[in-house]
């Protein structure tokens, strides 16, 4: 069965880095774009954008453009996210999610909690 | 891209009926038949109820159905049940080849 696991919670100081891991098993990774999708305490989802990882295309919502970078590795089938210059703002579970073509996300993985401190 | 429009909260009785909508522009809900509706518990990873608009994935509950009728989309929930109560979300594709989420509905079973 499709299956995506993320990497454990991380605590970040304001100005810094992360970047958050997604491993897929149970499907032929390159077929599917991957989509990466964050909710802040309390809020609704916000999509962030999406990889080809068969052809390294990705597409960034304007929002965290320049500060976001999405990158696959076929070899081990794991899609990574990093969003960095980060602020208490971005504090929020961020999950990757297997898009269908245009249609949908159709699994997702059980989401990784970016804390951001002082 | 604005998010689209959902309202904050609905309600119904346990056999009830609800209808949850979700209003976009003519550059997302209204362009494609691509809206898809997400189902969250407290906790949880959302997951996927209703694609393509009117579309149930496999081992989702017939009593979950979509429609969608210009900028506006719906999710129907019939005879409620306990275990229905959750977030719910919407999607939709855009123009601009991006996705764009409603802002999130909390369905209480009363």
């Amino acid at each position: 069965q499709v299956q995506l696991v993320q990497s454990r919670g991380e605590v970040k100081k304001s100005g810094a880095s992360v970047k958050v891991s997604c491993k897929a098993s149970g499907y032929t990774f390159v077929n599917y774009k991957m989509t990466w999708v964050r909710q802040a305490p309390g809020q609704g989802l916000e999509w962030m954008g999406w990889i080809s990882p068969g052809t390294v295309k990705t597409d960034y919502a304007q929002k965290f453009q320049g500060r976001v970078t999405m990158t696959t590795d076929t070899a081990t089938n794991t899609a990574q996210m990093e969003l960095r210059s980060l602020t208490f703002d971005d504090t929020a579970v961020y999950y990757c999610a297997r898009r269908r073509g245009e249609s949908c996300f159709d699994a997702w993985g059980q989401g990784t909690l970016v804390t951001v401190s002082s | 891209q604005s998010a689209l429009t959902q309202p904050a909260s609905v309600s119904g009785s346990p056999g009830q009926s609800i209808t949850i909508s979700c209003t976009g522009t003519s550059s997302d809900v209204g362009a494609f038949n691509y809206v898809s509706w997400y189902q969250q518990h407290p906790g949880k990873a959302p997951t996927l109820v209703i694609y393509d608009v009117t579309n149930r994935p496999s081992g989702v509950s017939y009593r979950f159905s979509g429609s969608k009728s210009g900028n506006t989309a719906s999710l129907t929930i019939s005879g409620l049940q306990a275990e229905d109560e959750a977030d719910y979300y919407c999607s939709s594709y855009t123009s601009t080849s991006t996705e764009v989420f409603g802002g999130g509905t909390k369905l209480t079973v009363l």
